[in-house]
């Protein structure tokens, strides 16, 4: 048991809507991060957020957002959807510990369709 | 550029078999995390183990064991006497600790399937 919730599970887009997937992690775990893992594929990193400010952004286009909010809850909006954007989207949030290193946890991820 | 490479897409092995999953990374940094994640068809990434860079001695946990060898640029993953529920797509990931905001790199993962 990870403590990272996300939903929601399971979810079907037309090409061209906008989604948001959500994410819920413990207190304290300040950095959350989102990863993209196509089938057959590993997670691609998506972008990184640090007490509610963007601090790191993979290869990834703009109408790929987050936002986190102050209660560790954060979001994944995906705009203008793409079948290429079918995946399962996984969020993580880290826990800083002593001497600079961190555990991360991984939630069950999101399965995007887009048809 | 950070990269992992797992060259086995697939292994089968029968039920209390040991198998060893490759991994071999390539980074310019000289201080970095190695990971390996379990994900069973659950789809939820289960954390094995993080190396750091500085710590080449080989970890044992359980039925679980990691060869570092930072001089081939590779963390192996060997699976002892292996079982049913071991079946699962298995990554190899790096992370640069140096930067706040450099997130793991993954390898394509290989898939085991254990037999019973």
């Amino acid at each position: 048991e990870t403590g990272v919730t996300q939903s929601p599970t399971h979810l079907i887009k037309t090409r061209g809507q906008q989604v948001t997937l959500r994410c819920s992690s413990q207190s304290g775990h300040n950095t959350v991060s989102w990863y993209q893992q196509a089938l057959g594929q590993g997670p691609q990193f998506i972008f990184q957020y640090y007490r509610e400010e963007e601090n790191g952004r993979g290869n990834f286009p703009p109408r790929f957002s987050g936002l986190q909010f102050p209660n560790y809850s954060s979001e994944l909006n995906v705009n203008a959807l793409e079948l290429d954007d079918s995946a399962l989207y996984l969020c993580a949030s880290r826990l800083e510990l002593q001497g600079g290193s961190y555990e991360q946890y991984f939630g069950p991820g999101t399965r995007l369709t887009v048809t | 550029a950070q990269k992992v490479t797992q060259a086995q897409t697939e292994i089968s092995v029968v039920e209390k078999e040991d198998v060893t999953l490759d991994c071999v990374y390539e980074t310019r940094d000289t201080t970095y995390y190695l990971f390996w994640y379990k994900q069973p068809p659950s789809g939820e990434l289960v954390f094995l183990i993080r190396r750091n860079s500085f710590d080449e001695q080989n970890e044992i946990s359980g039925r679980y064991s990691w060869n570092f060898q930072k001089s081939t640029s590779s963390f192996n993953f060997t699976i002892t006497a292996s079982q049913v529920v071991d079946s699962a797509v298995y990554f190899c990931a790096l992370s640069d600790p140096n930067s706040g905001n450099t997130p793991l790199v993954f390898g394509k993962g290989t898939r085991l399937s254990v037999i019973a």
